[in-house]
Order: structure tokens, then C-alpha cells, then sequence
């Protein structure tokens, strides 16, 4: 149990197009999910945190109207990465918690963003 | 402002070796404490999950330990195989339900 799935698990795109990111919880109902970045070499700096059917709450110094976050239903949760450029090229990774475990957080298996 | 600290970056043994990886972190207050592990371009695999009020746990080959008074986990790996060599990340659950993530310590078993 507690799987989570993203999609696309790699997307290539040019400067300036916008790139939607999905996770999706598979067995369990997620009331709240996070996404992450994570950058070569480096660890995982939460972006955001998303409820269901509420606003997402952004960490500092994470552009809220670049990074649009939508929790739409319980099990799914989509970044749009706006108007991407190069420097937006990361690793994105979403993790999920709710049902029985609320304390745990059950990742998803990333999604590679390459910017031309 | 609670801070995440792995310690060693890096670390290349024998296989067949046991090894010992370091997590502290420095507001105690935490919910819980997760070990990872990430394969290269990969997501995470949660290793152990130590809630607050334990001192360990096991699975197979891995223990973890916990002394939140001192703000200290172990990750403790017997007997490492090739296949162990991977990223291990801690992470420390706060009270706001974040999870805090330490750089790493990216591990190589040599056959």
C-alpha cells in the first residue's frame, strides 16, 4: 500500500512553455501532499505545501505565481512550472500523506524537467 | 530554524563491511525521524521510520537509532553489499509536519 505515482517521469521543453507536473496518491486518499526540488548533488528543499481544496502554502523565496500548485481532489495533486526557463531544469518530487500512517510521507518517484 | 546535518558526504568500503551513518539535528522537537535511500536519478525509498518516543527500529540488515534528547540518529548497515551503494537521506519530521531533509551521504560498496 501507500503508493504514489507522478507523471511524466521525464518531460523535455523549451524556454518559455509551461510544463504540468502530476502525483497521484493510488491506494490511499492524501489530504496533503508536498512537492520538492532537488538540484544535481544535492537534497531535497521542500517548495510547497498543498491541502485538499485549499491554497497551497509556498516556502520562502518560492515564486507562488511560477509554481502553480492545484490539490483538486484526494488523490491528486499537479505543479504547472510557468513560462519554464533553464534555470527551472530540476528534479521535481511529490510526496503524499493521509490515510491510516498520517505521519509518514510516501514519495513519488520524481520527475525530470529539462529546459532548453 | 531546525537544520539537518549528514556527516560523512561520502564513504567507500569493502563489501562486507559494517558502516555507521550520522544524521543530527538541532531543534529536537520532532515528530519523527525517516531514513532514505535514493538511487542515482531516482525517487526515494523510505529505509525506517523512528517515531519520537522510540529508540530504534530494524529491518533486515538496517537499524536506526534515535536520541532526540541529543538530536542524533544512526543508521547502522551490517554486512553492506554492492547493492547498498546508493544516497541515504535522513530526514526529521517537525511539528508542522515538514519534512526536513539532510544533504546526504552518498555510499559506495566496493565488491
Amino acid at each position: 500500500g501507500a503508493v504514489v505515482s507522478q507523471h511524466p517521469s521525464w518531460v523535455i521543453c523549451k524556454s518559455g512553455t509551461s510544463v504540468k507536473i502530476e502525483c497521484r496518491s493510488l491506494d490511499f486518499q492524501a489530504t496533503t501532499m508536498f512537492w520538492y526540488r532537488q538540484f544535481p548533488k544535492q537534497s531535497l528543499m521542500l517548495m510547497a505545501t498543498s491541502n485538499e481544496g485549499s491554497k497551497a502554502t509556498y516556502e520562502q523565496g518560492v515564486e507562488k505565481d511560477k509554481f502553480l500548485i492545484n490539490h483538486a481532489s484526494l488523490t491528486l495533486s499537479t505543479l504547472t512550472v510557468t513560462s519554464a526557463h533553464p534555470e527551472d531544469s530540476s528534479f521535481y518530487i511529490c510526496s503524499a500523506r493521509g490515510g491510516r500512517s498520517y505521519n509518514e510521507q510516501f514519495f513519488g518517484p520524481g520527475t525530470r524537467l529539462t529546459v532548453l | 530554524k531546525q537544520e539537518v546535518t549528514q556527516i560523512p558526504a561520502a564513504l567507500s568500503v569493502p563489501e562486507g563491511e559494517n558502516l555507521v551513518l550520522n544524521c543530527s539535528f538541532t531543534d529536537s522537537a520532532i515528530y519523527n525521524l525517516q531514513w532514505f535511500r535514493q538511487d542515482p536519478g531516482k525517487g526515494l525509498t523510505s529505509l525506517l521510520l523512528i517515531q519520537s518516543s522510540q529508540r530504534e527500529q530494524t529491518s533486515g540488515r538496517l537499524n536506526a537509532s534515535l536520541d532526540k534528547s541529543s538530536g542524533r540518529s544512526t543508521l547502522y548497515i551490517a554486512a553492506s553489499q554492492p547493492g547498498d551503494s546508493a544516497t541515504y537521506l535522513c530526514a526529521v519530521n517537525n511539528q508542522g509536519g515538514k519534512l526536513i531533509f539532510g544533504q546526504g551521504t552518498e555510499l559506495s560498496v566496493k565488491p
